[in-house]
């Protein structure tokens, strides 16, 4: 099983909402990755955990907020977005996540579409 | 931070030509990855390349790594109307962090 499941697909939210995104994958790789993706951009990098403690985080605002319940779960609690918060939410895992070494091979999911208004 | 970049931007071809995409940095990468990304889903892992001068196949498609990892390329054979979509490549610079280029969008006109 390759696969790495999101929840919900869309998520239509006010700014004064609380929401959580979910993602899970049972490969058992031990690193897990948030990604937020506008229109017609790359990917851009949130967090990253590695052995369910967070290792990366890319200087992304606190209305956003990780969780790694277990190995297999990663969790995004969003509170008081703003509309410019709006995009494609990717999560993905890898086996592993080393300072220093290059980028294992990552299995990503296919998205939480976002819209806030 | 180290910049991906790739090029073209955007590249709209008939079924049955070739066709290549780079993805070229002024810095060095320990690897580096390709990815195709069909629109509202996430991007799907390619290949990676890791060695300087390293020539991977993949069906249809040839990637190769530069002899100084500084840039990649991948090259399709036949395109045909389903590898239409967004190529990335990413990596991590030397300040480990996890860039991608910015694509290039293929559209294989049938």
């Amino acid at each position: 099983d390759t696969e790495v499941t999101q929840t919900p697909k869309h998520l239509v939210m006010g700014m004064t909402n609380k929401k959580s995104l979910k993602c899970e994958q049972h490969m058992g790789h031990r690193a897990m990755y948030w990604y937020k993706q506008k229109a017609k951009k790359p990917p851009e990098l949130m967090f990253v955990y590695s052995y369910e403690k967070l290792s990366i985080n890319e200087s992304v605002p606190s209305r956003f907020s990780p969780e790694c319940p277990n190995s297999s779960l990663l969790n995004l609690h969003l509170h008081a977005l703003q509309p410019e918060d709006s995009a494609l939410y990717l999560c993905a895992s890898s086996q592993d996540y080393r300072r220093g070494l290059g980028l294992y091979e990552q299995y990503f999911g296919p998205g939480t579409r976002l819209t806030v208004t | 931070t180290q910049l991906l970049e790739q090029s073209p931007q955007f590249l709209s071809i008939q079924e049955g030509e070739n066709l290549t995409v780079y993805c070229n940095s002024s810095s060095v990468f320990s690897s580096l990855q390709w990815y195709r990304q069909e629109p509202g889903e996430g991007p799907v892992l390619l290949v990676t390349v890791v060695t300087g001068g390293e020539v991977k196949k993949l069906k249809r498609l040839t990637f190769q790594f530069g002899d100084a990892r500084k840039d990649s390329s991948l090259h399709i054979t036949a395109a045909q109307p389903g590898d239409t979509g967004l190529y990335l490549c990413a990596g991590k610079d030397r300040d480990d962090k996890i860039i991608f280029g910015k694509g290039t969008r293929l559209h294989i006109l049938p």
